[in-house]
């Protein structure tokens, strides 16, 4: 039972562009969301983060997105640069586990210069 | 600071045998743990301890073993190797706060099949 769904195995964006990633989840004890970015042959490296509380965080190019009546969150990055592709994880945490986290299958990103 | 380090990069088992996937930190992180990585289906908690002497199970803990003796070091054992653990193993650390969030920092993996 998947409890983080990212439903999109891939995406290609134009550099530029707006890249957006979606993420689906079940879990409404959910209160705690992360996305990760990956390279091949390295280990996640945290990207931006958002708490239950708020519906949108920012950090340069890259915002997410919270609704947590859909619960439904997005990843926003603007502009799109070559060196955004990767794959991209998103992620969950419950109250109980803080930092047990369950992620979602990832998307791979890649930008077309 | 090296972060989190992990060793071997690559290993190659046979059914029934038996290794160590060692995992180190240098941030003197109280929180960490074991993810296992196969296509299609995102990262798995495997084990995960938030302090030195404290571990428990995550979502797939079944052929693994894990203690943590010093807040440094983390080894993951698996007592009898099988195919099915044959994946991508990723140990991460954090600061551990109670109820405060702490990102999660991940080594760069050891790749293990089990022929």
């Amino acid at each position: 039972d998947q409890q983080v769904k990212q439903n999109s195995p891939s995406l290609s964006v134009q550099e530029g562009r707006i890249s957006i990633l979606n993420c689906d989840y079940t879990n409404s004890m959910f209160d705690y969301f992360l996305w990760y970015k990956k390279y091949p042959a390295e280990g996640p490296t945290f990207l931006i983060s958002i708490s239950s509380i708020k519906d949108k965080n920012e950090d340069g190019r890259f915002t997410v997105f919270l609704n947590k009546s859909a619960k439904h969150l997005s990843l926003h990055i603007v502009p799109s640069q070559p060196g955004d592709s990767a794959v991209y994880f998103c992620a969950a945490s419950d109250i109980q586990g803080a930092q047990k986290l369950v992620f979602g299958q990832g998307t791979r990103l890649t930008i077309n210069p | 600071n090296a972060g989190v380090t992990q060793t071997p990069k690559f290993q190659v088992l046979k059914t029934g045998q038996s290794m160590t996937l060692q995992c180190a930190q240098d941030m003197n992180h109280e929180y960490m743990s074991w993810y296992r990585q196969d296509p299609g289906m995102g990262l798995r908690l495997i084990h995960y301890s938030v302090g030195a002497g404290i571990t428990d199970q995550g979502e797939v803990p079944n052929g693994y073993n894990v203690s943590r003796s010093t807040t440094e070091d983390f080894p993951l054992r698996l007592l009898s190797a099988a195919p099915s653990q044959t994946s991508v193993y990723f140990c991460a650390s954090s600061s551990y706060r109670g109820a405060s969030y702490n990102e999660q920092f991940f080594g760069p993996g050891t790749r293990l099949t089990v022929l």
